[in-house]
């Protein structure tokens, strides 16, 4: 069975430019989870979605969006990076039904210089 | 406030020496607190869900336990490839039928051989 497969795995982006992550759940996950980790900070919620439909969002500004589609495949989009966006970016699917925990992917390394 | 806050932030253990790792938690409702483990350069990979305190769960040399206001993740006779970051979560009730999932800061774990 495969697991969570994010992509690229690592990215180097320039200040002010725009990034696109993308991340493919367990076959049968219909719910997907962002993350942000950093040294200082740890893992840190960005958003989840359900069926297309973003059930929570985390604290984060505006330029952290997402969407699902309907084969559950889901991207994250920053725009306007910031050197502070440097982070590792963790995506995770579930069945929904949340008893099993989440799986995780290896993660985006995005670097913004 | 939901807060997770984990214990030691790192410990270093000699091959067979067992000890603990302690999870604190706040949150306005628990729905369930979650284990992982996270090797360098990976994602978090899923050890236990616990619901409701007094519940446990074993996997090989681990062993989760769960109380009102934490959690602890016990490790019996550790081996050097038991050496990672393990992470305590929690998923509280949010707003409407959403749920999110606050992550600690994570305990540094080096087994020596």
């Amino acid at each position: 069975k495969a697991g969570v497969t994010q992509t690229p795995r690592y990215l180097i982006k320039t200040r002010g430019q725009q990034v696109t992550l993308s991340c493919s759940p367990i076959s049968g996950h219909r719910s997907v989870s962002w993350y942000q980790q950093t040294p200082g900070q740890g893992l840190q919620f960005l958003f989840e979605y359900f069926s297309e439909t973003q059930r929570n969002k985390g604290n984060f500004p505006g330029r952290f969006s997402g969407r699902q589609f309907s084969n559950s495949r889901s991207e994250m989009n920053v725009s306007t990076l910031e050197l502070g966006d440097s982070a590792l970016y963790l995506c995770a699917s579930s069945s929904g039904q949340g008893e099993t925990g989440y799986t995780f992917g290896s993660g985006t390394r995005l670097t913004v210089v | 406030e939901d807060q997770v806050t984990q214990s030691p932030e790192a410990l270093r253990l000699q091959e067979g020496e067992s000890s603990s790792l302690n999870c604190s938690y706040t949150v306005s409702g628990l729905r369930g607190l979650f284990w992982y483990r996270q090797d360098p350069g990976k994602g978090p990979e899923f050890l236990f869900t616990l619901y409701s305190a007094g519940e446990e769960k074993e996997k090989e040399r681990l062993k989760a336990t769960l109380t009102k206001k934490e959690s602890f993740l016990h490790i019996t006779a550790p081996k050097p490839e038991d050496s990672a970051t393990y992470l305590c979560a929690v998923q509280a009730r949010g707003y409407s039928s959403a749920s999110k999932i606050i992550f600690g800061s994570g305990t540094r774990l080096s087994i020596r051989p």
